[in-house]
């Protein structure tokens, strides 16, 4: 137990569904952060917020659309995905960009398939 | 090229040691971190190591830093099955005025009888 919940676990939907994941963590991090990680790529890193501030976006396509309510809260809102979208879509949280020691605490992950 | 490389694979047999290899790019960082992640779950930090540091050990975990070299290594004394799982190397650059992590692929290390 990491402290960083992600719900659902896993998910399946069609191609026009629109859907959410959704990442809690109890750590009282300020950080937050979406990675992807597909089978034989590296860890890709989506979305990074800081105090609720979207402070990264790399170049991710526009049907993944973050949004952080709080500092404790992180919503993936998902929309007329494409089969190559379907892999492990990760949570993390750490205590702060501006430190050195800025370790991430993971969550289990949402196992997302597209059909 | 990638900013962090490990090689994708590692088969021991049980008992034996375990030692997986990784080079980084950015001098600039301070930490640098060990991640495990079994099937099915997220990423669980395992150890790390502070720059002005050449070793750390923790309990079977053996961490060497060669900074120079920009290396970084694991070992793993007596590798269990349950040691089985994908292991992250990770850095944390300093840009843009912020710490983000930057890891590895991974290295898949498979321990058999």
């Amino acid at each position: 137990e990491t402290g960083v919940t992600q719900t659902p676990r896993h998910l399946v939907m069609g191609m026009t569904n629109k859907k959410s994941l959704k990442c809690e963590q109890h750590l009282g991090h300020n950080a937050m952060y979406w990675y992807k990680q597909s089978a034989k790529k590296p860890l890709e890193l989506m979305f990074v917020y800081s105090l609720e501030e979207r402070v990264e976006n790399n170049s991710v396509p526009s049907r993944f659309s973050p949004e952080c309510p709080n500092s404790s809260h992180l919503f993936l809102h998902l929309h007329t995905l494409q089969p190559e979208d379907s892999a492990l879509y990760l949570c993390a949280s750490s205590r702060d960009l501006g430190e050195a020691g800025n370790e991430q605490y993971f969550g289990p992950g949402t196992r997302l398939t597209v059909t | 090229g990638e900013d962090v490389e490990q090689s994708l694979f590692l088969s021991v047999r049980e008992g034996d040691s375990s030692v997986i290899n990784c080079t980084y790019t950015d001098s600039s960082s301070t930490y640098l971190y060990w991640y495990k992640q079994e099937p099915g779950a997220g990423l669980q930090l395992l150890t790390y190591i502070f720059s002005n540091m050449d070793m750390k050990q923790d309990q079977r975990l053996t961490v060497l830093l060669n900074k120079k070299d920009k290396h970084l290594s694991l070992r793993i004394a007596d590798t269990q099955t349950g040691d089985s799982a994908i292991y992250f190397c990770a850095e944390i650059p300093f840009s843009g005025g912020s710490y983000i992590p930057t890891f590895g692929r991974g290295t898949s290390l498979i321990v058999h009888p």
